[in-house]
């Protein structure tokens, strides 16, 4: 079946500083990704979608500039924390949409982001 | 009104009973419908997908829809501990392939030996 490689699985980081995180579809072509976030015992809030060669599109209420999203390649999609501070402690997770189409959307394993 | 909810639970039941998890979602528009399990510190894994009104069935799971009543449920027979997550129920509003997913809340299953 389709798998989304996802890293790091965990990352800590120092305040102010930025975290990439990469979302790869191994065995398929995705020409779009989506990026969650989810908080502890809270569900999974969907931050932006991103398409391959073009902007992507933030969900009301998440900051553009701080969380940078890159989808260049239809294998590849990369989200950077930007000056990250502690309330963007969270578990980030991708997922992928086959371009061959398809049922169900498969999730990475997800990035555990710790800012202290 | 949240586009999609469920009941957080806990929804405890013993081993071996039929768990039942109910759904509701509040645009008319949607057409896919998915059921995803969550264990702690995981990430979301696929259950069962549906489209159509009536009942979709695989191996101890049965997902409902009732469209008129913007109502999708799954049912789990034979539970077993090992079922014990969180179950995500999800909407998309476009077709299966090009809309995006919102997430219920989830609710906390339990299924005691």
């Amino acid at each position: 079946g389709a798998v989304v490689s996802q890293h790091p699985s965990w990352v800590i980081c120092k305040s102010g500083t930025s975290v990439k995180i990469e979302c790869r579809s191994l065995d398929f072509q995705a020409t779009t990704m989506f990026w969650y976030r989810q908080f502890p015992k809270q569900s999974l809030m969907l931050m932006a979608t991103s398409n391959e060669g073009s902007k992507a599109t933030y969900e009301q209420g998440v900051e553009k500039d701080k969380f940078l999203i890159n989808h260049a390649s239809l294998t590849l999609s990369t989200l950077t924390v930007t000056s990250a501070h502690p309330e963007d402690s969270s578990f980030y997770i991708c997922s992928a949409l086959p371009l061959a189409g398809g049922d169900g959307y498969t999730f990475g394993s997800g990035t555990r982001l710790t800012v202290v | 009104q949240k586009e999609v909810e469920q009941n957080s639970g806990p929804l405890s039941v013993p081993e071996g009973a039929i768990a039942s998890l109910n759904c509701t979602y509040s645009d008319r528009g949607s057409q896919s419908f998915f059921w995803y399990r969550q264990y702690s510190g995981k990430s979301p894994e696929l259950i069962m997908f549906i489209y159509s009104n009536g009942d979709k069935e695989d191996g101890r799971f049965t997902a409902q829809l009732n469209k008129a009543s913007q109502y999708v449920s799954l049912l789990i027979r034979d539970s077993q501990p090992s079922d014990s997550a969180t179950y995500l129920c999800a909407v998309s509003h476009g077709s299966s392939n090009t809309g995006k997913l919102i997430f219920g809340q989830g609710t906390t299953l339990q299924v005691k030996p």
